[in-house]
């Protein structure tokens, strides 16, 4: 079977730097995503590693050790609009419709 | 601007009768997906479209069905709600199959079942 776990939830402080972690057992794997979702809102795309190493994007960073299967992503300068819910996702890549399996998410939640 | 839409963006309907959702996108893109997510918990799967070919989730409920009649639109048919059936209803497309790690999700529509 295929899972992911990652904390269900987080508590930081603005301006903060704050790391979530991805952990998983996939049959296939071929890159790990985070998704960012706002309550009552859409799952946005923040990042996707294919290979070993960090990613960065602004304040987002994502950072991927396939031997480890272990991923996380890195907030840094926290701000209050960053609480959110933070899903990791793995691609399944058996199926050649290609589609992702997400773990339960992280809530996070930025305080003053 | 290119965006994924869907209607209504609330429905609430009655114990067993059908509900249609629906979804657009003029992103162009090939793969559209249906998600259900129910509070607190992560999207779950229902199936996906890579064109015109469909994937069923194995554990995607019989009253639960699906059609694309062209690139832009994608439909959600619930032939018989439950109260279980409530939840967030999200469609998704990405590009190519390639691409299914990026995924441009539409605001969702939150279904009720009285």
């Amino acid at each position: 079977g295929q899972s992911l776990e990652q904390p269900s939830e987080v508590t930081a402080v603005e301006g903060a730097i704050v790391q979530i972690n991805c952990t998983y057992q996939t049959s296939g794997f071929y890159g790990l995503s985070w998704y960012q979702q706002h309550d009552g809102g859409a799952p946005t795309f923040l990042s996707y590693n294919a290979l070993d190493g960090l990613e960065e994007t602004g304040r987002f960073s994502s950072f991927l050790s396939r031997s480890d299967s272990y991923g996380y992503l890195l907030l840094q300068e926290l701000q209050m609009k960053d609480s959110a819910s933070y899903f990791c996702a793995v691609r399944d890549g058996e199926n050649q419709g290609g589609k992702l399996i997400f773990g339960q998410g992280t809530e996070l939640s930025v305080k003053p | 601007d290119a965006m994924v839409i869907q209607n209504p963006r609330y429905q609430v309907t009655q114990f067993g009768k059908p509900v249609t959702l629906s979804c657009s996108q003029t992103l162009n893109h090939n793969v559209m997906y249906w998600y259900q997510q129910k509070s607190s918990q992560a999207p779950k799967l229902l199936f996906h479209y890579y064109d015109k070919d469909f994937n069923n989730e194995a554990d995607t409920p019989d009253n639960f069905q699906s059609r694309r009649p062209n690139t832009s639109f994608c439909f959600l048919d619930i032939r018989s709600p439950g109260l279980g059936d409530a939840a967030m209803y999200l469609c998704a497309t990405s590009s190519r199959v390639i691409r299914s790690y990026e995924q441009y999700f539409g605001p969702g529509t939150r279904l009720t079942v009285t």
